[in-house]
């Protein structure tokens, strides 16, 4: 069975940082691109990062370009999303998502539970 | 980027209705337009893939159509465990974008 759990969210100041981590298990994790799409307080969804199966691509919403990170671990099966220079409208559910292909992010067909981030003083 | 706009933002339907949502792409992006469901405290569900593809083991009353700009989801005979909110998603051009979602509820 996939699954894919994320971890790292808390409440952190504006301007601080923050490494969100999903591990994934089920699937053969080097072999898929993956995802982070986020979520505000009663907002829709808005997909915030991707990354190849290999890791060397990766891929930005333009709203966290220049302050977010994406990279995965293929060893440990895990995806990260470094997170710099944290605003209030950060502040959302963190979901990461396993796509159905190789190198660009597409069709998310398996998400997490999501974790948390508010960003407030 | 591409814009998705998804109606109507909310619904209310009875149990057995016909229920349809549409999707409308600012610009033509094939067929490249997937269907997400997402329940509260549940993870995200694909339904469809491809604008018309049943994604295994979703139900045969789930189903969508479209292509170019223009698309429709339909849950042919709505059921009370399809209260959620429904999503569509374009991976024609990065970043992905999504609609901003239609609540069902039962009336």
């Amino acid at each position: 069975e996939v699954q894919l759990v994320e971890s790292g969210g808390g409440l952190v100041q504006p301007g601080g940082s923050l490494r969100l981590s999903c591990a994934a298990s089920g699937f053969t994790f080097s072999s898929y691109a993956m995802s982070w799409v986020r979520q505000a307080p009663g907002k829709g969804l808005e997909w915030v990062s991707g990354i190849s199966d290999s890791g060397d691509s990766t891929y930005y919403a333009d709203s966290v370009k220049g302050r977010f990170t994406i990279s995965r671990d293929n060893s440990k099966n895990t995806l990260y999303l470094q997170m710099n220079s944290l605003r209030a409208e950060d502040t959302a559910a963190y979901y990461c998502a396993k796509d159905t292909i190789v190198l660009v992010p597409a069709t998310m067909v398996c998400w997490g539970q999501g974790t948390l981030v508010t960003v407030s003083s | 980027d591409i814009q998705m706009t998804q109606s109507p933002s909310s619904l209310s339907a009875s149990v057995g209705d016909r229920v349809t949502i549409t999707c409308q792409a600012s610009q033509d992006i094939s067929n490249f337009l997937n269907w997400y469901q997402q329940k509260p405290g549940k993870a995200v569900k694909l339904l469809i893939y491809d604008a018309s593809n049943l994604e295994t083991g979703v139900p045969s009353r789930f189903s969508g159509s479209g292509s170019g700009t223009d698309f429709t989801f339909t849950i042919s005979s709505l059921q009370p465990e399809d209260i959620a909110t429904y999503y569509c998603q374009q991976y024609d051009n990065l970043p992905l974008t999504f609609g901003g979602g239609t609540k069902v509820e039962i009336k």
